[in-house]
């Protein structure tokens, strides 16, 4: 089983639309989190953070369910522009901080 | 701002054959990275640096060393390339290992035939 495990998609949905994507991590161990984007043959880049309280930044909203030790991002009145993958970044504490990727989500936003 | 440099963007090996990529940071980070990211695999971690004259093995060190001498560049080298290190990578920094973010270089595409 993967440490951080991601549905690949791709999601493909409609401009407006509201899309979620999950992630799940195995490691209870896992202190922080956050989602980072990545278009298409470019570096990732951070997204949001994703705190224990849950964190919204405009149309992105970003939770995090411990006990069922999953992280969520919704994205609202999606654009255009919001087309690329998705990466979900667990950093759990090993006998040292382990930074752990998952391979991502692809979305794709039509006209 | 810069940010993270690495060079060179693109690069053509054959089997056998040795390179270095070069990782600069002007953002005064103690904290530097080097991934590969394959296909349907997330970024896995190659080897990283908590400091000046400091390198320690991530995930898949095996074919790959660095070195760190000044704060700001992170070096990888590949002393004898195997197609199975085809792959795109990516140097790292950050100011924390624990909460900070992660600012990447552009990527680095190799192609070992």
């Amino acid at each position: 089983r993967k440490e951080v495990e991601q549905d690949p998609g791709p999601f493909n949905v409609p401009e407006g639309a509201t899309v979620a994507f999950n992630c799940t991590y195995s490691n209870s161990a896992s202190q922080s989190f956050f989602w980072y984007r990545q278009d298409c043959r470019k570096e990732p880049k951070l997204l949001m953070s994703v705190y224990s309280s849950g964190n919204e930044d405009g149309r992105f909203t970003a939770q995090l369910n411990r006990a069922s030790q999953y992280i969520s991002l919704l994205i609202r009145d999606s654009k255009l522009s919001d087309s690329a993958t998705y990466l979900c970044v667990v950093i759990a504490n090993t006998g040292g901080f382990k930074t752990i990727f998952g391979a991502g989500t692809r979305l794709f936003v039509k006209a | 701002n810069a940010g993270v440099t690495q060079t060179p963007k693109f690069r053509v090996l054959k089997t056998g054959q040795s390179m270095t990529l070069l990782c600069a940071q002007d953002m005064n980070h103690e904290y530097m990275y080097w991934y590969r990211q394959d296909p349907g695999m997330g970024l896995r971690l190659i080897h990283y640096s908590v400091g000046e004259g400091t390198t320690a093995k991530g995930e898949v060190p095996d074919g790959y060393n660095v070195s760190r001498l000044k704060k700001q560049n992170f070096l990888l080298g590949l002393e004898s390339a195997a197609p199975s290190q085809t792959s795109v990578y990516f140097c790292a920094s950050s100011a924390d290992r624990v909460v900070g973010e992660l600012f990447f270089g552009e990527g680095s595409r190799l192609t070992v035939l």
